[in-house]
C-alpha cells in the first residue's frame, strides 16, 4: 500500500466552479500536511501548509486536515484558467523527516 | 534572491556516462533534498541534507551520490547512468524542513 494515494485526474471544470482535491494516507503519525502547485515543466511551489488537523484558508484557497478519517482536501473556490496545474499533496512525520508526496492530480479550469 | 537554482536545464547521456547535476541556494537554508519525478509517478526522494556535512538516504537512492560541502551547494552525481534514470530531477531547499523550496528541474534522458 502506498504511503499517500491521490487521484491523479484529469480534472476538468468550469471556470468559477469550486474545486475539490483530495489525499488520503496510511501513517497515522503523519502531522505536516503540504499542498504544492506546479506548472507545467515547472518545478512545485508551495501553495499551504498545515500542521495536525483543522482547517486552513488562504484568500481563495482552504486546505482541510481529518487525521482521524487520515484524509485531506485542498478546495479553490472562483476557480480560473490560471488555476489549471497539477495539485502535490504532501505530509511528513515530524521536522526533519521524509516528504512523502500524492503522485498529483492534473487540473484544468476552462475559460 | 535567486532561490534554488539547478544547471543544466536539460542533458541527454548515453549508457555509461556520468555526470553531476548541480544545485544552489542562496537562502542559508540548512536543509536540501534531491527528487525524482517520473510521469504519474509522483516526487521520490533520492537524497537529502539536513547541513554543510551531513547527507542520508531517502526512497530510492540506488545509482546516485550526494556532498554537501557548503550550505549553498548540494550536487547530485550519477556515476554509471541507466535508463531507468531518465526522469525529471528536482532539488529543494527549505529553512525548517517543512516548507520546501523547489528549483527549475533537470531534465535528464538517458539513451
Amino acid at each position: 500500500q502506498k504511503e499517500v494515494e491521490q487521484d491523479p485526474g484529469p480534472l476538468s471544470v468550469p471556470e468559477g466552479a469550486i474545486v475539490s482535491l483530495n489525499c488520503t494516507y496510511s501513517n497515522s503519525a503523519f502531522q505536516y500536511f503540504m499542498w504544492y502547485r506546479q506548472y507545467s515543466r515547472k518545478g512545485p511551489e508551495l501553495l499551504m501548509y498545515t500542521y495536525s488537523s483543522g482547517n486552513k484558508e488562504d484568500g481563495r484557497f482552504t486546505a482541510q486536515v481529518d487525521k482521524s478519517s487520515k484524509y485531506i482536501s485542498l478546495f479553490i473556490r472562483d476557480s480560473q484558467p490560471s488555476d489549471s496545474a497539477t495539485y502535490l499533496c504532501a505530509m511528513s512525520e515530524s521536522a526533519g523527516n521524509q516528504f512523502y508526496f500524492g503522485t498529483g492530480t492534473s487540473l484544468t479550469v476552462i475559460p | 534572491n535567486a532561490g534554488v537554482t539547478q544547471t543544466p536545464k536539460f542533458r541527454i547521456l548515453k549508457i555509461g556516462q556520468s555526470m553531476t547535476l548541480q544545485c544552489t541556494q542562496d537562502m542559508n537554508h540548512n536543509y536540501m533534498y534531491w527528487y525524482r519525478q517520473d510521469p504519474g509517478m509522483g516526487l521520490k526522494l533520492i537524497y537529502y541534507s539536513v547541513g554543510a556535512g551531513i547527507t542520508d538516504k531517502g526512497e530510492v537512492p540506488n545509482g546516485y551520490n550526494v556532498s554537501r560541502s557548503t550550505t549553498e551547494d548540494f550536487p547530485l552525481r550519477l556515476e554509471l547512468a541507466a535508463p531507468s534514470q531518465t526522469s525529471v530531477y528536482f532539488c529543494a531547499s527549505s529553512r525548517d524542513s517543512n516548507e520546501q523550496f523547489f528549483g527549475p528541474g533537470t531534465r535528464l534522458t538517458v539513451l
